[in-house]
């Protein structure tokens, strides 16, 4: 059965660094996500992306936030410089109106 | 916001005995759709139920979808212990032109145990 996956699994970084988490969504979807999920708490919409553009960001994706489909099959999520409250679980999700979930990045910024 | 709100918090069963757990909502909604987290791992889709449907089975799962009182309730016959994981609500509306895509607002969650 096709699965979106991502990596790394994990993922340490120093404040103000860049990281870049990587997924890949099954391949006849056509819409993909990223979400978060702080310890403990919801898991949050990040962005959407269609057709080679964001369909839709929240207000937590802002100008540190970037989204690319650089090859036709992986879609990867870019934060610039690292904030500590951007650790968290970040998922990926491909799918239409049935949303499937990658097993997540846990990236964890010192 | 169409915020899923779940409950109960916690809920902890012996196995084989049966598991509801509840989550309600704000606003219009096209679809809702159930999730099964184990711990620190990723979501697992369980099921989607259309806003023009009351009742959706899946194997051991049933769902159903109460619009008027913007409610819904997973309901997990003859628990086993694997079926300990938190599990969320998620509710949509559609994004694009064409309506065929959507973001999820996730609930809060009920936390399931299930002992032996």
């Amino acid at each position: 059965e096709p699965e979106v996956t991502q990596t790394p699994s994990h993922q340490v970084t120093q404040m103000g660094q860049e990281v870049i988490l990587r997924c890949v969504p099954i391949s006849n979807h056509l819409y993909f996500y990223w979400y978060r999920q702080i310890l403990g708490q919801k898991v949050e919409f990040l962005v959407s992306f269609y057709n080679n553009e964001i369909s839709e960001k929240s207000e937590i994706f802002d100008d540190q936030f970037s989204v690319e489909r650089p090859d036709g099959s992986n879609f990867t999520l870019k934060i610039r410089s690292t904030k500590l409250e951007d650790s968290a679980m970040y998922f990926c999700a491909s799918g239409g109106w049935e949303q499937f979930f990658g097993p997540g990045t846990r990236l964890t910024v010192l | 916001s169409q915020q899923g709100e779940e409950d109960p918090q916690a809920l902890s069963i012996q196995e084989g005995e049966n598991a509801t757990m509840n989550c309600s909502y704000k606003t219009s909604i096209n679809n809702l759709q159930w999730y099964r987290q184990n711990s620190g791992r990723g979501l697992v889709h369980l099921i989607l139920i259309r806003s023009n449907e009351r009742e959706k089975h899946s194997g051991r799962l049933r769902v159903t979808l109460d619009t008027s009182k913007k409610s819904s309730s997973l309901l997990i016959t003859a628990s086993r212990a694997a079926d300990t994981a938190s599990y969320f609500c998620a509710t949509d509306a559609p994004l694009s032109p064409t309506g065929t895509a959507s973001k999820l607002t996730f609930g809060t969650g009920t936390r399931l145990q299930v002992t032996l």
